[in-house]
Order: structure tokens, then sequence, then C-alpha cells
């Protein structure tokens, strides 16, 4: 149980094109899902939190306008990059939460997506 | 940023031995975890420590925290070479939406 997919794992695409990635929750319905951006040999920087039917909360310095996050289920959240940039290349991974599936902060992630834009 | 630090950066050990990856953190926590990533995969939950624990084990994993010095550690024993792997701790800041804050990593290599 507690899994968490995402799609595409894998997306090139020409800089100024907008890409969506889906984050799904298989087993479980989330609450709250959480997007993270990975640099090569770099750590997780957490982007944003999505709550289901509301606004995503972006972490300081994340551009809401570039990182469009939208959570319309409780199975489902994307995140949309906008107008592309080779800098928005990276490693993007989701995790999703459902408090009622654990006593404490555990999140299940899921698989990543890597962005490579041209 | 990044809240917190892991050191070593990197450890190279042969099978057998044991692995101590340390992580410190600078602000109050509820609890810490530590994750492991495979090259260019997702992550993996390893283990979960609240801040009033001192000390929790899971196989042959075995991970301190010490929240007087804002630092915990990770010992995997007898190590083999398929634990090689990026090993992360994240931590709440004290928060309890659930966000999580990832420390650099430690890149664990395992020589058969």
């Amino acid at each position: 149980g507690a899994v968490v997919s995402q799609h595409p794992s894998r997306v090139i695409c020409k800089s100024g094109t907008s890409v969506k990635i889906e984050c799904r929750s298989l087993d479980f319905q989330a609450t709250t899902m959480f997007w993270y951006r990975q640099f090569p040999k770099q750590s997780l920087m957490l982007m944003a939190t999505s709550n289901e039917g509301s606004k995503a909360t972006y972490e300081q310095g994340v551009e809401k306008d570039k990182f469009l996050i939208n959570h319309a289920s409780l199975t489902l959240s994307t995140l949309t990059v906008t107008s592309a940039h080779p800098e928005d290349s990276s490693f993007y991974i989701c995790s999703a939460r459902e408090p009622g599936l654990t006593l404490y902060n555990e999140q299940f992630f899921g698989p990543g997506t890597r962005l490579t834009v041209l | 940023s990044q809240q917190g630090e892991e050191d070593p950066q990197a450890l190279s050990i042969q099978e057998g031995e044991n692995a101590t990856m340390n992580c410190s953190y600078k602000t109050s926590i509820n609890n810490l975890q530590w994750y492991r990533q495979n090259s260019g995969r997702g992550l993996v939950h390893l283990i979960l420590i609240r801040s009033n624990e001192r000390e929790k084990h899971s196989g042959r994993l075995r991970v301190t925290l010490d929240t007087s010095k804002k630092s915990s550690s990770l010992l995997i024993t007898a190590s083999r070479a398929a634990d090689t792997a990026s090993y992360f701790c994240a931590t709440d800041r004290g928060s309890t939406l659930g966000r999580l804050y990832f420390g650099r990593g430690t890149q664990l290599t395992v020589w058969p």
C-alpha cells in the first residue's frame, strides 16, 4: 500500500514550452502533496505544498507563476512548469501524505520525473 | 535553504563494514527521518525518530538523535553492495504541516 506514481518519468521539451507533471496516490487519498526538485548530486528542495481544493503554498524563492500546482482531487496533483528554460532542467519528485495512514510526518514519495529543457 | 548537513558527503567502504552517517540541523523538530535514494530514483523511507527518542533500530539500521546537539546519526551494520545509495536526513522544522526539509545527503558506496 501507500504507492505514489508520477507521470511522465522522463520528458524532454524545447525552451519556451510548458510541461505538466502528474502525481497520483494510487491506493490512498492524499489530502496533502508536496513537490520537490533535485539538481544532480544535490539534495531535495521543497518547492510547494499542495492541499486538495485550495491554493498551493510555495516556499520562499519559488515562483508560483512559473510552477503552477493544482490539486483538484484527493489522488492527483499536477505541477506545470510554464515557459520552461534550460535552467528548469531538474529531477522533480512529489510526495503524498495522508494523516490517517501514518502516526507522524511520514510521506510517500513518487519515483520522480526527469525534465530536460533544450 | 536546506535544513541539514550530512557528513561525510561521500563514504566508500567494503562489504561487511559498518557505515556511519551524520546529520546536523538548526531548528527545533518534532521528528527526524532518514531516506535512501538510489541513483536517479525516488526516495525510500528508512526510519523515523521522534524528538523524545534517543535511539531507534530497524534491522541493520540504527539511528540516534541528540536534540541538545541538534544532530543525528545513521549506522548501517554489516553493509552490503546493495546498500550503495545516497542517504538523506529530513526534518520538519517543528511544523506539523508535513513539510520536510532535507540535508545534502551522503553518497555511500559499498564495494563487494
